[in-house]
């Protein structure tokens, strides 16, 4: 059974600041990985997807990497604003069988401080 | 282009009721899938639909049933509520099964069991 999980839970920054979040999954069986982005009440955005052949992808200040075979993907946020303040999900979604039947991390919950 | 519409926003339901959450996809996807939030377990697939077929299910008891029509609008059906139903309804729509792209999120069906 694939397992995501993000870390840290929680973390807070100053504004202008370049950050990491973290996301390892344990079976790396996978078709893609979504970034999506979650404020407060609402539904999900789509930051970056990557397909499990690429290493990486970029849009504007976002660029998200993946290692497959280590079960690990980075999302890089550069020179971060307010606005950037939310909860980072990540997902993974099978190889085989499971069509956009997606498996989520439990959320990287940013703030970022004037 | 509208994005996916999901219907109603809020409701409030008591135990024992059952609830009918409606979503419009985004025009040409033939995908929707539905995804259960909440604080304790996090985003988990319900189901997912692609031509009016159900191709994918969740881990979730028989009480939570769907369809999709043949304009590929989709409806889930919550039976006997109980006070653990309490949650964010999600959708989401994608062209194509295959998972291979990026999944479009509504902003969701909050729904209270009281």
């Amino acid at each position: 059974k694939q397992e995501v999980t993000q870390i840290p839970a929680a973390l807070s920054v100053p504004e202008g600041e370049n950050l990491v979040l973290n996301c390892s999954f344990t079976d790396s069986a996978i078709y893609n990985l979504q970034w999506f982005r979650q404020d407060p009440g609402k539904g999900l955005t789509s930051l970056l997807l990557i397909q499990s052949s690429q290493r990486e992808q970029t849009s504007g200040r976002l660029n998200a990497s993946l290692d497959k075979s280590s079960g690990r993907s980075t999302l890089y946020i550069a020179a971060s604003q307010p606005g950037d303040s939310a909860t980072y999900l990540c997902a993974v979604s099978p190889l085989t069988g499971g069509g956009n039947k997606l498996t989520f991390g439990t959320g990287t919950q940013l703030k970022v401080e004037l | 282009k509208a994005g996916v519409t999901q219907t109603p926003r809020y409701l409030i339901k008591t135990r024992g009721q059952q609830v009918t959450l409606s979503c419009s996809p985004i025009s040409g996807h033939r995908s929707v899938s539905w995804y259960q939030q909440t604080p304790g377990q996090g985003l988990q697939f319900l189901f997912e639909y692609f031509s009016e077929t159900q191709r994918n299910k969740g881990n979730f008891p028989g009480r939570f049933s769907g369809r999709q029509f043949s304009n590929s609008r989709s409806e889930m059906n919550v039976s006997t509520l109980e006070l653990g139903d309490s949650a964010l309804y999600l959708c989401a729509s994608s062209e194509k099964l295959a998972g291979a792209e990026e999944l479009f999120f509504g902003e969701g069906s909050r729904l209270t069991v009281l």
